[in-house]
């Protein structure tokens, strides 16, 4: 099984500043296979990227995502009062495996 | 609009079931997998496997295997996950969640999750 291993658990940051999310994972992962959520408190995750940097219908140009092999990258650019979040990668490559999450929280 | 909708809030026993459903409507069923995730209070996402909902084929996760059930009714587009024997650790929200690939083809993600049922589990 792959172990995707999100850092840091929690970001404390302003509106406005750049938010670098981290996702390693334990063996090599397919980008095709690749893709990051965001979780508010009492709702259901809502895809971001997929194939580890398109973005999802109607998400806002300021996420994107990069990286390949074992270690990518969610980037907000500027962040916005709505996206603090929890957000988390995922991959499904033999079996479908989470992060564990990265809580975006305001500063 | 794609939608799924859960079944509500159940309050178990140790010992006993539960059988979640979720109400696809909105694209055609047994185009797409639909694979079943929880999330204990507090914590992250866990996924527990899949139904195929044109041949009923399953996958569930190593962790759940002997233990959950999904099966399908395509009459009324609705899949169901079964978890038996409870515990206390399985107190959670179970979400099904539409699987997206390009006719078997990767990308693969989840594009559509229906709300969430909280399955508590208490004596």
């Amino acid at each position: 099984e792959i172990v995707l291993t999100q850092s840091p658990g929690t970001l404390s940051l302003s509106p406005g500043e750049r938010a670098t999310l981290s996702c390693r994972a334990s063996q090599s992962v397919s980008s095709s296979y690749l893709a990051w959520y965001q979780q508010k408190p009492g709702q259901a995750p809502r895809l971001l990227i997929y194939g580890a940097s398109s973005r999802a219908t109607g998400i806002p140009d300021r996420f994107s995502g990069s990286g390949s092999g074992t270690d990518f990258t969610l980037t907000i650019s500027r962040l916005e009062p709505e996206d603090f979040a929890v957000y988390y990668c995922q991959q499904y490559g033999s079996s479908l495996t989470f992060g564990q999450g990265t809580k975006v929280e305001i500063k | 609009q794609v939608q799924l909708v859960q079944s509500g809030a159940e309050v178990k026993k140790p010992g006993a079931s539960v059988k979640v459903s979720c109400k696809a409507s909105g694209y055609t069923f047994t185009g797409y997998y639909m694979h079943w995730v929880r999330q204990a209070p507090g914590q992250g996402l866990e996924w527990m496997g899949w139904i195929n909902p044109n041949s009923g084929g399953t996958n569930y996760a190593q962790k759940f295997q002997g233990r959950v059930t999904m099966t399908r009714d395509t009459s009324i587009s609705t899949a169901y996950m079964e978890l038996s024997r409870l515990r206390s650790d399985d107190t959670a929200v179970y979400y099904c969640a539409r699987f997206y690939d390009s006719s078997g083809y990767p990308p693969y993600y989840f594009d559509y999750w229906g709300q969430g049922t909280l399955v508590t589990v208490s004596s």
